[in-house]
């Protein structure tokens, strides 16, 4: 069935880096947009950053800008979150999305992963 | 950016009530809109896409309603299921979500 598997969290220090993996099947993978999401603990929702289909085209919150970078490898079906100079404040369940419609960029989001919590701390 | 406004926050209710969730933007977004449920621990269900359609599978007492820079969600008969977090998320532009309504039983 339609699934999407996130990896890769855990506790680390504050100014160190993580990454976040998120395992794609069920689905033509290499034709969907994927997202990142995040949510602190007892927050609300939050976008993290895009990547397009084709892997071509790249967006990210303001509160991640040249910190976070986002990569897909088609071939593994799969969608990369690198996490650099973490902070206490991007503390969170990290989620990664399928957008409903295939091409498109910016859509609702049918498909979510269980999430996988990432903590920074000292 | 643009702003996304819940109201009310939390939100009381009974069984069988009639719900009504409103989510302002602070500018247009056309239909562009979509309604998430959000259960404790769990991922968020999409509810609801381009303001007023109804994902497959989410039952037919789910509904929405808007354009420009107001929406609903409405839930004709709250059952117990129902009882949940729900958020809104634009995708006019890259996505921001609404703080979120905690519908509690009252």
């Amino acid at each position: 069935q339609v699934q999407l598997v996130e990896s890769g969290g855990g506790v680390v220090q504050p100014g160190r880096s993580l990454r976040l993996s998120c395992a794609a099947s069920g689905f033509t993978f290499s034709s969907y947009a994927m997202h990142w999401v995040r949510q602190a603990p007892g927050k609300g929702l939050e976008w993290v950053a895009v990547i397009s289909s084709d892997g071509r085209n790249k967006y990210f919150a303001d509160s991640v800008k040249g910190r976070f970078t986002i990569s897909r490898d088609n071939s593994k079906n799969t969608v990369y979150l690198e996490m650099n100079s973490l902070r206490n404040e991007d503390t969170a369940v990290y989620y990664c999305t399928r957008v409903l419609q295939e091409v498109w960029v910016d859509d609702a989001f049918d498909i979510w992963g269980q999430g996988t919590m990432v903590t920074v701390s000292s | 950016d643009i702003q996304m406004t819940q109201s009310p926050s939390p939100l009381s209710a009974s069984v069988g009530d009639r719900v009504t969730i409103t989510c302002r933007a602070s500018q247009s977004i056309s239909s562009w809109l979509a309604w998430y449920q959000q259960k404790p621990g769990k991922a968020p269900k999409l509810l609801i896409y381009k303001a007023s359609s109804l994902e497959s599978g989410v039952p037919s007492r789910f509904s929405g309603s808007g354009s420009g820079t107001e929406f609903t969600l409405t839930i004709s008969s709250l059952q117990p299921d129902d009882f949940a977090t729900y958020y809104c998320q634009q995708y006019n532009d890259h996505p921001t979500f609404g703080q979120g309504t905690k519908v509690e039983i009252k």
